[in-house]
């Protein structure tokens, strides 16, 4: 199976700040990466796809960007909407495989 | 808008059985692969399984923690995609959301989710 690992596990910011999010694959997954935002108690959000393709009526501020094993997800202006845990999945191989998630909070 | 509605979780015992459903609509539903996801209480998000679309021959894929237990299939008449879910754990507790996926893309939407619960 092909593990995902994130980091920082947790991460503290102010409204406002730039915040980069890093994911890591055990093997290539070329682009098959998407990532995904949750808040507490609600269904997981689709925020981009392929990497670095934004779903449908997902803001600009997010953008990500990697290939083969390393992968980032930046928020380019903090927004109070967007304190949240934030996940990455491969889907290259199956099964797919998560990343154990990052939870940006308020600093 | 397409829409994902789940329904079927419950409380079961040790041992038992459980189907879930999800209804999509506003969609093409049949160019869709469907795919399962569930979440354990405060826990991360895991891939249970896929049922893939017609042209894909509707073939389905299994997590290894699920395998020969559970089954996805899908009725495309009905726009509706199903879990059967057998000798269920107490590990099996968790929010099960149900996701269409266009291929190339995946989980491009989400149900709201259905809380099973297993426990005697």
């Amino acid at each position: 199976d092909t593990q995902m690992t994130q980091s920082p596990s947790s991460l503290s910011a102010s409204v406002g700040d730039r915040v980069t999010i890093t994911c890591r694959a055990s093997q290539d997954i070329s682009n098959s990466l998407a990532w995904f935002q949750q808040k507490p108690g609600k269904a997981p959000k689709s925020l981009i796809y392929a990497a670095s393709n934004l779903y449908s009526g997902v803001p600009s501020k997010f953008s990500g960007s990697g290939s083969g094993t390393d992968f980032t997800l930046t928020i380019s202006s903090l927004q109070p909407e967007d304190f949240a845990t934030y996940y990455c999945q491969q889907y290259k191989t199956y099964p797919f495989t998560f990343g154990p998630g990052t939870k940006v909070d308020i600093k | 808008e397409v829409q994902v509605v789940e329904s079927g979780g419950h409380l079961v015992q040790p041992g038992g059985s459980l189907r879930l459903s999800c209804a999509v609509s506003g969609s093409t539903f049949s160019d869709h692969h469907m795919d399962w996801v569930r979440q354990a209480p405060g826990k991360g998000l895991e891939w249970v399984g896929r049922v893939r679309n017609k042209i894909n021959s509707y073939t389905t894929e299994y997590a290894a923690s699920v395998k020969g237990r559970f089954t996805v299939s899908r009725d495309d008449s009905k726009n509706s995609v199903w879990l059967q879910m057998s000798s269920l754990k107490s590990d099996d507790t968790a929010v099960y959301y149900c996701a269409t996926s266009y291929p190339g893309s995946i989980f491009d939407n989400w149900g709201q989710g259905t809380l099973v619960t297993v426990s005697s």
